[in-house]
């Protein structure tokens, strides 16, 4: 099993300040990982796939970058909807596995 | 538009079954892959189970092999997931998740206890 492990843990930012998240795999991926956001009381939302590529209707401000081991999402302004737990994902192999999560919070 | 609606959560003993369902419009349900993705309160995302365009093909994370079964009906757009021998640590929300896991239905909760 693949295990992804984000970091940190909690980000405690200001809107306006730009965010990054990172993303281990414990094996290569490739670049078959994606990015996802989950506000609170919300399902998850799709963010980036394939390690680069925004989703349909995600805003230019999101980025991802990596491939093999390690990724990074970025958010180079955050905007008060951009506070929110962001979830890495594998698809490289199964099982299909997460990571367990950073989240942003308002500083 | 693009709409995933989960129903069959609920309260379940330990021990017990549960079948979830999901129906899917906006998008053609027959040409992707489908998953179910779990969230026990607090905590993270755990992928469960996907299933290949046309059912030949499972897959599921070891600790629901043998007790969980994934199966879709395409002439029905309609994703299921049979869930058996239902344990405590079972108890999350279940969202379905389809397309290319740009479509996630708002979860249905199950809850497994005494």
């Amino acid at each position: 099993e693949i295990v992804l492990t984000q970091s940190p843990d909690t980000l405690s930012l200001s809107p306006g300040e730009r965010a990054t998240l990172s993303c281990r795999a414990s094996q290569s991926v490739s670049s078959y990982l994606a990015w996802y956001q989950q506000r609170p009381g919300q399902a998850p939302r799709l963010l980036i796939y394939d390690a680069s590529t925004r989703a349909t209707g995600i805003p230019a401000r999101f980025s991802g970058s990596g491939s093999g081991t390690d990724f990074t999402l970025t958010v180079s302004s955050l905007e008060p909807e951009d506070f929110a737990i962001y979830y890495c994902q594998q698809r490289s192999n199964w099982p299909l596995t997460f990571g367990g999560g950073t989240k942003v919070e308002i500083k | 538009e693009v709409q995933v609606v989960e129903s069959g959560g609920g309260l379940v003993q330990p021990g017990g079954s549960l079948r979830l369902s999901c129906e899917v419009s906006g998008f053609t349900f027959s040409d992707y892959w489908m998953s179910w993705v779990r969230q026990a309160p607090g905590k993270g995302l755990e992928w469960v189970a996907s299933i290949k365009p046309d059912g030949s093909e499972e897959y599921y994370v070891d600790s629901v092999k043998g007790r969980f079964t994934i199966s879709r009906d395409n002439a029905k757009k309609s994703l299921y997931l049979q869930m058996n021998s239902l344990r405590a640590d079972d108890t999350a929300v279940y969202y379905c998740v389809g397309s290319s896991w740009d479509c996630w239905g708002q979860g249905t909760l199950v809850t497994v206890s005494s």
